[in-house]
């Protein structure tokens, strides 16, 4: 099976644009979660995403934003972007199951240079 | 909501010894407890993970425990390795009809030749 797949791997980008990073889950996973990691914050968690929905958000600014697809797929959005967002993006799947927590397999993250 | 302390930040062991890291959590509702392993430039790998319906869980030289009452859970690596050097995160998750894992701050472990 192919793992989580995340595009682009780098980018560099100006103060005040806006970025869109994107995740493919592992084939028959539906719920696709995303992680900010910084040398300052450690992992962060940003939000989860299952069957289309948010269910779950961390605590970052408006400017982040995400949505999922009926593939399963997902994208997440920056906006207005600050130097201090300047990160590696890692977006993370897991299958669905109840009761106790899920395996969560994470990408390769995207590396987020604000200049 | 939920916080994780990890200690220690940095670790250096010999080859061939053991390395341990602990973690603490402050939310009882907790009920999964994975730990990854980071490699420079990489993304975390799962290592091992253990429910909160077990005390312990063994993987080859890799080990965690849980305890729940003290509401703490521990890595343990015997028989380092030079490979084994790395970032390891411990996180914690409540279940509940979505998952959040929150990490802690992560242990950079050195194994010496």
């Amino acid at each position: 099976k192919a793992g989580v797949t995340q595009t682009p791997r780098y980018l560099i980008k100006t103060r005040g644009q806006q970025v869109t990073l994107s995740c493919s889950p592992i084939s028959g996973h539906r719920s696709v979660s995303w992680y900010q990691q910084t040398p300052g914050q450690g992992l962060q968690f940003l939000f989860e995403y299952f069957s289309e929905t948010q269910r779950n958000k961390g605590n970052f600014p408006g400017r982040f934003s995400g949505r999922q697809f009926s593939n399963s797929r997902s994208e997440m959005n920056v906006s207005t972007l600050e130097l201090g967002d300047s990160a590696l993006y890692l977006c993370a799947s897991s299958p669905e199951a109840g009761g106790y927590g899920n395996t969560i397999y994470f990408g390769e993250g995207s590396w987020l240079t604000v200049v | 909501g939920e916080n994780v302390e990890q200690h220690p930040s940095t670790l250096s062991v010999q080859e061939g010894d053991s390395a341990v890291i602990k973690c603490t959590y402050s939310d009882s509702a907790s009920n999964y407890f994975p730990w990854y392993k980071q490699e420079l430039g990489k993304r975390p790998q799962l290592i091992i993970d253990i429910r909160s319906n077990v005390g312990e869980k063994k993987d080859q030289r890799i080990a965690v425990t849980l305890n729940k009452t003290a509401k703490h859970f521990s890595l343990h690596i015997t028989e380092t390795q030079p490979e084994d050097s790395a970032v390891y995160f411990c996180a914690a998750s409540v279940h509940q009809g979505a998952q959040k894992l929150v990490f802690g701050q992560g242990t950079r472990l050195t194994i010496n030749p």
